[in-house]
C-alpha cells in the first residue's frame, strides 16, 4: 500500500523558515517524480513544486520562486521543502503528492501557519 | 496554463446527473487533465486523467471527457457522497489547478 507521510508544518513568525518532510512507503520511491501542493484554508488547490526523479531537475510556482527549496533523499525514500522567507499568504496545508501529475497518491497534509 | 471551472457552486439532488466544466487558456498538450474529488479534511482523490480514464477503483458513474481547452466532468447518478468539491488539473505544462466546483445538496 502507497504512503506518504507529511510533518514539519507548524506556527512561524513572517520571514520565518520551515522545513517540510513527505516520507514515503510502497513503492519504488525512486522511480518516480514528487510534488508539493498546498491549500490556504477555505480555498482551492496550488502546485507548489516538483521534482524529478534524480533530482537533477526542480521547478516552483512563481509564487515561491527564490524562497522554497525542493530535494529528496532516494535512500531514505523522502521528499523536502525547505520554505525561506515564509510570508503570511504561505499559509496553508501543505500536501505531497507522488508523481508531477496525474497525483495518484497524496500525503494527509500538514499544516503551516504563518503570524506574528 | 490557467483553468477556469464552472459552476462555482451546483445545487443538485440524489440521483440526478451532475455536469462540472474546466476550460484552458490554452490547449492543454496531449489532454493532460485530471479530476480531484476533495471531502471536507481530507487530501484530494485522484478520479480521472488523460482527460477520460478513470483511476483504480472510481465507481463508473464517474466520467471524464474533451480535449483542447474544454473538458468535462460527468457524474451520472449522485450518491450521497458525492455532494463535495471537484478540482480540475492540467499536468501538460508545468502543473495547475483550477479554482473548484462544489456540488451541494
Amino acid at each position: 500500500e502507497v504512503q506518504l507521510l507529511d510533518s514539519g508544518g507548524g506556527l512561524v513568525w513572517p520571514g520565518g523558515s520551515l522545513r517540510l518532510s513527505c516520507a514515503a512507503s510502497g513503492f519504488s520511491f525512486s522511480s518516480y517524480a514528487m510534488s508539493w501542493v498546498r491549500q490556504a484554508p477555505g480555498k482551492g488547490l496550488e502546485w507548489v513544486s516538483s521534482i524529478s526523479i534524480s533530482g537533477g531537475n526542480t521547478y516552483y510556482a512563481d509564487d515561491v520562486k527564490g524562497r522554497f527549496t525542493i530535494s529528496r533523499d532516494n535512500s531514505k525514500n523522502t521528499v523536502y521543502l525547505q520554505m525561506n522567507s515564509l510570508r503570511v499568504e504561505d499559509t496553508a496545508v501543505y500536501y505531497c503528492a507522488k508523481d508531477e501529475g496525474p497525483h495518484d497518491s497524496w500525503g494527509q497534509g500538514t499544516r503551516v501557519s504563518v503570524s506574528s | 496554463i490557467v483553468l477556469t471551472q464552472s459552476p462555482g457552486t451546483l445545487s443538485l439532488s440524489s440521483g440526478e446527473r451532475a455536469t462540472l466544466s474546466c476550460r484552458a487558456s490554452q490547449s492543454v498538450p496531449a489532454n493532460y487533465l485530471a479530476w480531484y474529488q476533495q471531502k471536507p479534511g481530507q487530501a484530494p482523490r485522484l478520479l480521472i486523467s488523460g482527460a477520460s480514464s478513470r483511476a483504480t477503483g472510481i465507481p463508473d458513474r464517474f466520467s471524464g471527457s474533451g480535449s483542447g481547452t474544454d473538458f468535462t466532468l460527468t457524474i451520472s447518478r449522485l450518491d450521497p457522497e458525492d455532494f463535495t468539491v471537484y478540482y480540475c488539473q492540467q499536468y501538460g505544462m508545468s502543473l495547475s489547478f483550477g479554482g473548484g466546483t462544489k456540488v451541494e445538496i
